[in-house]
């Protein structure tokens, strides 16, 4: 079993839809979690970090359920920017350090 | 400019060639990171850092040598390299344990 799991998609959708992605992951002790979007092949970028009581950022939710050991993102009003690969990201402890480990992304394009 | 930068951005190299990607950091986090992100893939751990002089191997070490003698410099060295090699490499670094990590531009490696 993966540690970080993620509907691959793809996900296609007109603009103005909303869209949520689910990851799960199955280490218990993860402590902190993420989201991340790449864009074709870009370096992954920092979308939002997500925390035991739900957070959002404009058009953007981030909840985490921790008894469930899943976490979810909901992008409303999607825009054609919008479109990218979102990645799930846990820290994981491991070693001498908590390594980031991803999912292997969720394809989303947003349509005209 | 601070930040995380990767060089060389492109590479072409021969089999069985040594060659070493470059990855340099300004805000003294701690961890440094290496990926490497194959088409179709997600990202795949090679070798992680927890400070200066401390590494240890991630998912994908074989055929990769890392070292770590100055907190803001983590190369990459493939001592040498294989088609199987060919890929896009990103270097990542973070603060600490629980925190996001930012990524380097990345490096697009051709081996022939």
């Amino acid at each position: 079993r993966k540690e970080v799991e993620q509907d691959p998609g793809p996900f296609n959708v007109p603009e103005g839809a909303t869209v949520a992605f689910n990851c799960t992951y199955s280490n218990s002790a993860s402590q902190s979690f993420f989201w991340y979007r790449q864009d074709c092949r870009k370096e992954p970028k920092l979308l939002m970090s997500v925390y035991s009581s739900g957070n959002e950022d404009g058009r953007f939710t981030a909840q985490l359920n921790r008894a469930s050991q899943y976490i979810s993102l909901l992008i409303r009003d999607s825009k054609l920017s919008d479109s990218a690969t979102y990645l799930c990201v846990v820290n994981l402890p491991s070693g001498s350090a908590r390594q980031l480990t991803f999912g292997s992304g969720t394809q989303l394009t947003v349509l005209p | 400019d601070a930040g995380i930068t990767q060089s060389p951005r492109y590479k072409i190299t021969e089999t069985g060639r040594q060659v070493t990607l470059m990855c340099h950091q300004t805000w003294s986090h701690s961890y440094m990171f290496w990926y490497r992100q194959d088409l179709g893939h997600g990202l795949r751990l090679i070798y992680y850092s927890a400070a200066a002089d401390i590494t240890d191997k991630g998912e994908v070490p074989d055929g990769y040598v890392v070292s770590r003698s100055k907190t803001e410099n983590f190369p990459l060295t493939l001592e040498s390299a294989t088609r199987s090699q060919t890929s896009v490499y990103f270097c990542a670094s973070k603060a600490g344990l629980n925190t996001e990590a930012f990524f380097g531009q990345g490096t697009r490696l051709t081996v022939v």
